[in-house]
């Protein structure tokens, strides 16, 4: 199992970045899949997930209405787009893939997203 | 607002056997919830070490196990080495396509 994120940078507050997370290894259109953030030197904080078929998403209150979740199976890779992005946005972002019932069993390496004037 | 908590910083001495938990501040953590650990040192990725309450992902030695003690999720390190010392994580699926994440365990090992 791979998993590769891309498309992090550094972006203006109230800008906008889309980041992209390459699936391999496994049946990507089988699984759930989540983005988990880390803000530099804190906890970890689930974002958001997706159902395999991609029609269900699911949103930290902290994200809601600003980003959202899709996923391309016949590309096997998974995306979180952002808007209205704030300091207190600014993280590593990781996508992770489920297990059939419950939360996660391999990690991406992440992708720093730095929201900063 | 319910958060999950854990235990923020936790000391073992190598060989010995530590366990850290994971609650809820309103309720009791069940099976339901799909308690999972993560390991994380600092620069790194979190790595899975435990899922669905007990389940060792793929390579985890078996010194790592998972359960739910009383009203909590918990995780046990039986001969703790040098190389535990991380950051550990557990997540608590919340019903409804929610999950929440406690604050971390940091275990040192001395």
């Amino acid at each position: 199992v791979q998993l590769l994120e891309s498309g992090g940078g550094l972006v203006q507050p109230g800008g906008s970045l889309t980041v992209s997370c390459a699936a391999s290894g496994f049946t990507f259109s089988a699984y759930a899949m989540s983005w988990v953030r880390q803000a530099p030197g804190k906890g970890l904080e689930w974002v958001s997930a997706i159902n395999p078929n991609g029609i269900g998403t699911f949103f930290a209150d902290s994200v809601k209405g600003r980003f959202t979740i899709f996923r391309d199976n016949s590309k096997n890779t998974l995306y979180l787009q952002m808007i209205s992005l704030r300091a207190e946005d600014t993280a590593v972002y990781y996508c992770a893939k489920h297990v059939t019932t419950g939360n996660f069993d391999y990690w991406g390496h992440g992708t720093l997203v730095t929201v900063s004037s | 607002q319910t958060v999950v908590a854990q235990e923020p910083s936790f000391s073992v001495s190598p060989g010995e056997t530590v366990t850290l938990t994971c609650a809820l501040t309103s309720g009791s953590v069940t099976t339901n919830n799909f308690p999972s650990w993560y390991q994380q040192t600092p620069g790194q990725a979190p790595r899975t070490l435990i899922y669905s309450t007990n389940t060792r992902s793929s390579g985890v030695p078996d010194r790592f196990s998972g359960s739910i003690l009383g009203n909590k999720a918990a995780l046990t390190i039986t001969g703790a080495q040098a190389d535990d010392e991380s950051d550990y994580y557990c997540i608590l699926y919340m019903g409804g396509g929610s999950r929440l994440f406690g604050g971390g365990t940091k275990l040192t090992v001395l």
